[in-house]
């Protein structure tokens, strides 16, 4: 199974400033065949479902605001939140869909 | 509008057996593969089980294999997991959700439920 490592463990960030969460696969998750990761970023608030906030590695889904970005290829990935407004604040998640199983990081907590 | 709503949950003894259905609208069920995700209290989300749209590619979790079944209803828009042989470590909050793209069983998720909780308890 691919490993997936998240740091830190949590954060704790002012209002407006940048929120920076790692991720590290245990082997590469990208496909050679058509140069794409395989690596989504959930963002998760208390009492809700994830959220999907991030596909391929990159790709910020519809309506996701433009402060969260990421990036990142093969091993090492980062989802970065450019100016941390309150309603960020919430448990982030990574997670390969390169090789079954599908697995998750442990989670970031980014607080204010 | 996409809605995924799960139900089933609740408390159920060491050994028992629960059977958890989710209700899936505002898309083309059959086209999508379907997803069970978990998570304990107060820890990460663990992938369960998948199933494709036909049915004909279905996974597990190596920790449930032979314990929990999914299967789905495309007539009714509804996917199932059955949940036998509970432990208490299987007590979590289980969410449904639809496969946006899926390699080889392995999914990202972009529309999920509210989850339901199982208590495994004597």
């Amino acid at each position: 199974d691919i490993v997936m490592t998240q740091s830190p463990d949590s954060l704790a960030v002012s209002l407006g400033e940048r929120a920076t969460i790692n991720c590290k696969s245990s082997q590469s998750v990208i496909y050679s065949s058509n140069n794409k990761n395989y690596l989504a970023w959930y963002q998760q608030k208390p009492g809700q479902p994830p959220k999907l906030l991030i596909s391929w590695a990159s790709t910020r889904e519809s309506g996701v605001p433009d402060r969260f970005s990421a990036s990142g290829s093969g091993t090492e990935f980062t989802l970065t939140i450019s100016s941390l407004q309150a309603e960020d604040v919430a448990v982030y998640y990574c997670q390969q869909y390169h090789s079954p199983p599908p697995t998750f990081g442990p989670g970031t907590k980014v607080e204010i | 509008e996409v809605q995924v709503v799960e139900s089933g949950g609740g408390l159920v003894k060491p050994g028992g057996s629960l059977r958890l259905s989710c209700a899936a609208s505002g898309f083309t069920f059959s086209s999508y593969s379907m997803t069970w995700v978990r998570q304990a209290p107060g820890k990460g989300l663990e992938w369960v089980s998948s199933i494709s749209g036909s049915s004909t590619y279905i996974y597990y979790a190596d920790s449930m294999k032979g314990r929990f079944t999914i299967s789905r209803d495309n007539a009714k828009n509804s996917v199932y997991l059955q949940l036998n042989s509970l432990r208490a470590e299987d007590t979590a909050v289980y969410y449904c959700a639809r496969g946006d793209y899926c390699s080889g069983g392995s999914c990202y998720m972009n529309y999920w439920g509210q989850g339901t909780l199982v208590t495994v308890s004597s």
